[in-house]
């Protein structure tokens, strides 16, 4: 069965205190895996899609990086505008479009 | 470039009473998704449509079901609702080359 997980569930940083969020994901084969970012009452805002272990994205204080297992969503000196909940997606190759999401991991910057 | 556009933004609903909520794609999207997001499940697949088929179903009951148009525009409609059908319902519109899906600002439905 299709499965992602995400850890920590919830994160609490001080502003400019660096760390990572982490996806496990079990699929029957890897089309690609999603990042993206959830504020509350608000619909997923992409991130980056990953297609193969090795392949690293950027995006400002942000970088994904894929394994065969797991992604990491590394977060670089964040600010409190980076509060938000960081939701991890996989697709497979024999479901088209469909997403498997992972429950998310909610972060907290603080000043 | 317009985004993912959902109507209506909120609604409330009576048990037993059906509902039709509204998602256009972003220009020259085909693919359209539907999903459903509560606090104790996280997001749930419901289903995808492709130029006007369902191409993937989730583990939902017959209840929910869904439509698009030519035009790409999809519709997706809950009979006999329930309690425990409140959730944010949000659209996702996939580019062409599917590296990319964008969600749209969601349907949130409370049923009382």
């Amino acid at each position: 069965e299709d499965q992602v997980t995400q850890s920590p569930e919830a994160l609490r940083l001080q502003e400019g205190e660096s760390s990572s969020l982490n996806c496990s994901y079990t699929v029957s084969g890897l089309r690609g895996l999603f990042w993206y970012r959830q504020d509350p009452g608000k619909g997923p805002e992409f991130l980056f899609t990953l297609y193969s272990a090795g392949e690293e994205k950027e995006k400002e204080r942000l970088k994904a990086t894929l394994t065969k297992k797991e992604s990491f969503l590394h977060i670089t000196a964040p600010k409190p505008e980076d509060s938000a909940t960081y939701l991890c997606a996989v697709q497979a190759v024999d479901t088209g479009n469909q997403f498997y999401f992972g429950t998310g991991t909610s972060l907290t910057v603080i000043p | 470039k317009a985004g993912v556009t959902q109507t209506p933004r909120y609604l409330i609903k009576t048990r037993g009473q059906q509902v039709t909520l509204s998602c256009s794609p972003i220009s020259g999207h085909r693919s359209v998704s539907w999903y459903q997001q509560t606090p104790g499940q996280g997001l749930q697949f419901l289903f995808e449509y492709f130029s006007e088929t369902q191409r993937n179903k989730g583990n939902f009951p017959g209840r929910f079901s869904g439509r698009q148009f030519s035009n790409s525009r999809s519709e997706m409609n809950v009979s006999t609702l329930e309690l425990g059908d409140s959730a944010l319902y949000l659209c996702a519109s996939t580019t062409p080359s599917n590296t990319e899906a964008f969600f749209g600002q969601g349907t949130r439905l409370t049923v009382v």
